[in-house]
C-alpha cells in the first residue's frame, strides 16, 4: 500500500536549519510529483513547494523562496525539504503529499490522493 | 497566484442538515478543483477532484459542482462523522493554494 512517512521535525532556534525527510512506498516514486504542506497549530494548510517527479523542476510558496529547498533522491524513494534560517512563524506540522493527474473524461486537473502522518517543526528559542 | 477563497469560515449544523460549503478562485481554474476533509490530528483526506468527481470509497452523501471561478460542497445528509474541517485546492496552477476552511461543527 502507498505509504509517505516523515521525518526530522523537532525543536529548533530561530536562524537555525533543519532537513524533513519524506521516505515513499508501495508506489513508484519516481513516477510521481511530490508536495509539502505545512499547517500551523490551529491554522489551514499552506502550500510550501514541489518537485517533478524526475526532480527537473521546482517551485516554492513566494514567503518561503531563498530559505527553503525542495530535493528529492528517487534512488532511495525520498522527498527532503531543506529549511534554513528558520522563522518562529515557520512552527507548523509539515505534510509530503503524493500528486496524481485526474481522470474524469476529460481536463480534470491533479489532486493530493496520498499524504504522509506529518511531523512538527517548532521554532522556538 | 490564485487566491482561493472559501465560505463559510465555520458552519454549525445538525445530524441529518443538509449544508453546502461554497469556494471561490480569484481566477478562472477550469474544474480544477479539489476538496479535502481533515479530522483532528490526521492529515487531509480527499474527498472530490475535477470539481465534481467522488473519490472512491467517499459516502455518496458528498457532492461537488461549479466550474470556472464558483465552486461548491455539499453534504446532504450530515452524519456524526462528517463533524470536520474542510478546504477546497486548487490544481490549475502553480503554486498549489487552499481555501483558509470551513470549520464543520455539531449545533
Amino acid at each position: 500500500q502507498v505509504q509517505l512517512v516523515e521525518s526530522g521535525g523537532g525543536v529548533v532556534q530561530p536562524g537555525k536549519s533543519l532537513r524533513l525527510s519524506c521516505a515513499a512506498s508501495g508506489f513508484t516514486f519516481s513516477n510521481y510529483g511530490v508536495h509539502w504542506v505545512r499547517q500551523a497549530p490551529g491554522k489551514g494548510l499552506e502550500w510550501v513547494a514541489v518537485i517533478w517527479y524526475d526532480g527537473s523542476n521546482k517551485d516554492y510558496a513566494d514567503s518561503l523562496k531563498g530559505r527553503f529547498t525542495i530535493s528529492r533522491d528517487n534512488s532511495k524513494n525520498t522527498l527532503y525539504l531543506q529549511m534554513n534560517n528558520l522563522r518562529v512563524e515557520d512552527t507548523a506540522v509539515y505534510y509530503c503529499a503524493r500528486e496524481d493527474l485526474a481522470y474524469c473524461g476529460g481536463d480534470c486537473g491533479y489532486y493530493f490522493d496520498y499524504w504522509g502522518q506529518g511531523t512538527l517543526v517548532t521554532v522556538s528559542s | 497566484d490564485i487566491q482561493m477563497t472559501q465560505s463559510p469560515s465555520s458552519l454549525s449544523a445538525s445530524v441529518g442538515d443538509r449544508v453546502t460549503i461554497t469556494c471561490r478562485a480569484s481566477q478562472s481554474i477550469s474544474t480544477h478543483l479539489n476538496w479535502y476533509q481533515q479530522k483532528p490530528g490526521n492529515p487531509p483526506n480527499l474527498l472530490i477532484y475535477a470539481a465534481s468527481t467522488l473519490q472512491g470509497g467517499v459516502p455518496s452523501r458528498f457532492s461537488g459542482s461549479g466550474s470556472g471561478t464558483d465552486f461548491s460542497l455539499t453534504i446532504s445528509s450530515l452524519q456524526p462523522e462528517d463533524f470536520a474541517t474542510y478546504y477546497c485546492q486548487q490544481s490549475y496552477s502553480s503554486p498549489r493554494s487552499f481555501g483558509q476552511g470551513t470549520k464543520l461543527e455539531i449545533k
